[in-house]
């Protein structure tokens, strides 16, 4: 199993552009979630989802970012019109089970997103 | 709401000595409380969760109520723990599957 993956693993954009930022979850993993490490600080959740579905999006900034997991391929966090403040490293996790089971969610590696 | 507090960003040992990261948290439910650790180059990783009580490469942690408290304790470090350590919680009642990290601590652990 190669564990969580994340492309790109670093991504430059000017402002004003777009980001997406792709996570295939491990085999037989469900269940996604997006995280963001802001420089200096620890990691913030964004977004929990099951496939074509959003569970929980109360850290999702309200304007500009959506994720999705569609039924097939990757989970993607879309960025629009970046800006500067929106630089960080956007983790994924997954996990097997829903709420309530033995659901440790397993990290990706990362994408670093710079904006200039 | 909850929240997990690490007061310490850098942490530096010598090698042999006991080792304490501390993780105090703010939670009105029954949470549960996870270590990850981060090493250099690598992608974070579950170190341990306290409903395991289990012991992952010497380290344990004892989750404690009326101290708000899941300190990461190690009696006797070696220098392959210098890493990235990160305690979390999870507050089903209020929040679900989501996890709240606190803001990490940086462990060097000297010859």
């Amino acid at each position: 199993n190669a564990g969580v993956m994340q492309n790109p693993r670093h991504l430059v954009r000017r402002r004003g552009q777009e980001a997406r930022l792709r996570c295939s979850p491990m085999k037989g993993h469900s269940h996604v979630y997006w995280y963001r490490q802001l420089p200096e600080e620890g990691l913030k959740f964004m977004v929990y989802l099951q496939k074509e579905n959003i569970i929980d999006e109360s850290g999702m900034p309200k304007e500009r970012f959506s994720a999705e997991f569609p039924k097939e391929g990757p989970s993607i966090l879309r960025i629009q019109q970046v800006v500067r403040g929106d630089s960080a490293a956007y983790f994924c996790a997954s996990s097997p089970l829903p709420s309530g089971g033995t659901d440790t969610q397993y990290f990706g590696p990362g994408t670093r997103l710079t904006v200039l | 709401a909850q929240r997990v507090t690490q007061p310490e960003k850098l942490l530096s040992v010598f090698k042999g000595a006991p080792v304490e990261l501390k993780c105090n948290y703010s939670y009105s439910g029954s949470p549960e409380l996870f270590w990850y650790v981060q090493y250099s180059r690598q992608r974070l990783q579950l170190l341990l969760r306290h409903i395991s009580r289990e012991s992952i490469k010497g380290f344990t942690a004892d989750l404690n109520k009326g101290e708000t408290s899941f300190h990461l304790k190690k009696p006797f470090a070696q220098e392959e723990d210098s890493a990235m350590y990160y305690c979390a919680l999870r507050g089903r009642e209020t929040s679900g599957s989501r996890l709240t990290f606190g803001e990490g601590t940086q462990l060097t652990v000297n010859p």
